[in-house]
């Protein structure tokens, strides 16, 4: 089945510098590719998502890139605030299987 | 709020008993699917039903069960619980929103004394 690693685990930053977090998936056939947000207390909240045939999305201070061929996709925020403090999650699945396979989350922590 | 609803919000129990957690979609989305997020395993996909019909299975164990009823909520069983089974119990459902688009509620805590 597919397996996503991300990476780092931790990550800490400061106050308007850019966060980056990193995944790799395995199954070659993967052609969605959410990023969650979940912050304490709470579920999942979908904040950006991309698909197979897109190399690049932006939605204001976050952008998502894919590269199909390294299999491996990447989610950048600039500018960060203490608010985007969180954990994130990478996914991805297979066509229309819709079930998520989610990598492990990276804490995110901005400083004030 | 995302929508989809879960109960409870906590739950304490014994080891060898029973529980049943309950979801209801967002309104008009057909497919329902539980996911386990544990500090150890992270997020794992359980089972998922699509307008009343089991569609997948993941990693669910056999002292588990699900079904989505005819108003599309959905419970999940636990059953001969034991220390391990405590985690969060993640709901989440798609349709209304395009394909694959999952939209999860706030979870419900199980905690297996």
């Amino acid at each position: 089945g597919e397996n996503v690693e991300q990476h780092p685990s931790t990550l800490s930053v400061q106050e308007g510098d850019s966060a980056v977090i990193k995944c790799t998936y395995s199954d070659s056939a993967s052609n969605y590719f959410p990023w969650y947000k979940q912050e304490l207390g709470k579920g999942p909240q979908l904040i950006i998502d991309i698909r197979s045939n897109v190399g690049e999305k932006k939605d204001q201070r976050i952008a998502v890139t894919l590269n199909k061929t390294a299999k491996h996709f990447s989610l950048h925020i600039t500018e960060t605030q203490p608010e985007d403090s969180a954990v994130y999650f990478c996914a991805a699945s297979i066509g229309s299987a819709r079930q998520l396979t989610f990598g492990s989350g990276t804490q995110l922590t901005v400083l004030p | 709020d995302s929508g989809v609803t879960q109960t409870p919000k906590h739950l304490i129990t014994a080891t060898g008993q029973r529980v049943t957690l309950r979801c209801s979609p967002r309104s008009g989305d057909l497919s329902v699917y539980w996911y386990q997020q544990s500090l150890d395993q992270g997020l794992q996909f359980l089972i998922q039903y699509y307008n009343g019909e089991e569609r997948a299975k993941g990693n669910i164990l056999e002292r588990f069960s699900a079904q989505q009823f005819p108003d599309l909520h959905s419970e999940l069983n636990l059953s001969s619980l034991e220390l391990g089974d405590s985690a969060l119990y993640f709901c989440a459902s798609s349709g209304t929103t395009g394909a694959n688009v999952l939209t999860f509620g706030a979870g419900s805590r199980l905690t297996v004394l």
